[in-house]
């Protein structure tokens, strides 16, 4: 069964730089999800999009942006990267109307230097 | 304020022995239960959810969790674990049939198995 795909899955960045990541949810899915792991931390969500609008903000900051396109995959864009943005950024997507559940992409493991 | 709370941060369990990870939650409104399983450098794989009917519920790779809703907690249980259960588990709590609206995490259990 198709999954959710996240690309790059590794990506090293000087700090000051920008860096997009990209997720293609399961098909059919309308919703994505946005969340930000640090080493040994829980995940934190980020942002989140039904339908091409956002849905939901979470502790995401004012450098980072995303938005969900017309084929339901979505684009985190982040800019003035800081050395503290080095994480495991986790896409999810999910059925508006099914239970519920995120189904999570392998992640984009972002290195700042 | 909606949180979860998984007290215990790191439990080591012999293999072959039974496991419970506990996890507590706060929430106003009827809520979906998760349990998360997530292996090192890996993505979140579903092990099991809980949203209505029996409050037993059975996942994959052989564990089952219950839902009491008095005591609020949705502990996760395994009858014999293998060397393979090795990971972190995460406990999380989300909305009722609420479009986009996230999941909230508990900070994790990391379970290490011994032989």
């Amino acid at each position: 069964a198709a999954g959710v795909i996240q690309s790059p899955r590794h990506l090293i960045k000087e700090k000051r730089e920008t860096a997009t990541l990209k997720c293609y949810p399961i098909p059919r899915h309308d919703t994505v999800y946005w969340y930000q792991q640090g080493p040994g931390q829980d995940p934190q969500f980020l942002i989140s999009f039904y339908e091409k609008m956002q849905s939901d903000k979470g502790s995401i900051p004012d450098r980072f942006s995303a938005q969900q396109f017309s084929d339901y995959h979505s684009e985190l864009n982040m800019s003035s990267l800081e050395l503290g943005d080095s994480a495991l950024y986790f896409c999810a997507s999910s059925l508006h109307g099914s239970t519920g559940e995120l189904f999570f992409g392998e992640g984009s493991r972002l290195t700042v230097l | 304020a909606q949180s979860v709370t998984q007290p215990d941060i790191h439990i080591t369990v012999s293999e072959g022995a039974s496991l419970e990870l506990r996890c507590n939650y706060s929430y106003g409104a009827t809520p979906y239960l998760f349990w998360y399983v997530q292996s090192p450098g890996q993505g979140l794989q579903l092990l099991l959810k809980y949203f209505s009917g029996d409050t037993l519920v059975q996942g994959i790779k052989g564990f089952e969790a219950e839902f009491k809703r008095s005591q609020s907690s949705f502990n996760l249980r395994k009858p014999s674990v293998h060397w393979s259960d090795a990971a972190e588990y995460f406990c999380a709590v989300g909305p009722f049939n609420q479009a986009g609206t996230a999941l909230i995490f508990g900070k994790g259990t990391t379970l290490s198995v011994s032989s």
